[in-house]
């Protein structure tokens, strides 16, 4: 079975410039979370959605939005980039009432 | 925004040897408590996670420890190898969302 995918791998930005990573999450998961995880530091949580509707969000700037698309993939986008934005974007997928939350390998933002 | 504390930041085991990674946690509305494992460049993986329910549950040589008075749990790793050698992350959340995670410890097994 294939895990939580992400897309694209690594991307470089410049300030100012917007951004549109994507998440695939694992058949039949229906909820997907961001994160974002600066170097050295746990993941910090931006968004969960559940059934193509937001559940949480949490403290990040109006820059950062998201979506999930009736078949459960996701979309993070982040606007206006700053430098303090470069960061590994993690996406994970749980199934509803399941345990545990399951993550993909993550998107690696750099903002020059 | 941090509410779950870990520590330490680094720790450095023999082989063989047995690793403890601690955590205390301030919302006591949390119900959930995982542990991650990550090696470089890659995303976290579920290793082992415990609900406050129960006060010790073991998976082969992973053992989370749970004190709902103190707000504190941990992970034992029993027998530790080179291969374990990654950074740990321990993590809160209300049944399963927005999680809360630790600042990391970086495990180093030495052979």
């Amino acid at each position: 079975d294939a895990g939580v995918t992400q897309s694209p791998t690594h991307l470089i930005k410049t300030r100012g410039q917007h951004v549109t990573l994507r998440c695939s999450p694992i058949s039949g998961h229906k909820s997907v979370s961001w994160y974002q995880q600066v170097l050295g530091q746990g993941p910090q949580f931006i968004f969960q959605y559940y059934e193509k509707e937001e559940r949480g969000r949490g403290n990040f700037p109006d820059r950062f939005s998201a979506r999930q698309f009736p078949n459960y993939s996701s979309e993070l986008n982040v606007n206006a980039l700053l430098l303090g934005d470069s960061a590994l974007y993690l996406c994970a997928s749980r199934f509803a009432g399941g345990e545990g939350q399951y993550f993909g390998p993550g998107t690696r933002l750099t903002v020059t | 925004q941090q509410q779950v504390k870990q520590s330490p930041q680094s720790l450095i085991v023999q082989k063989g040897g047995i690793s403890i990674i601690n955590c205390a946690y301030e919302n006591t509305a949390f119900d959930y408590f995982p542990w991650y494992q990550q090696f470089p460049g890659k995303g976290p993986a579920l290793l082992i996670a415990i609900r406050p329910d129960v006060s010790e549950k073991k998976e082969g040589r992973f053992t989370i420890s749970f004190n709902k008075s103190a707000k504190q749990f941990s992970l034992h790793i029993m027998d530790s190898q080179p291969g374990d050698s990654a950074t740990y992350f321990c993590a809160a959340s209300y049944n399963n969302n927005d999680m809360r995670f630790g600042a990391g410890t970086r495990l180093t097994v030495k052979p």
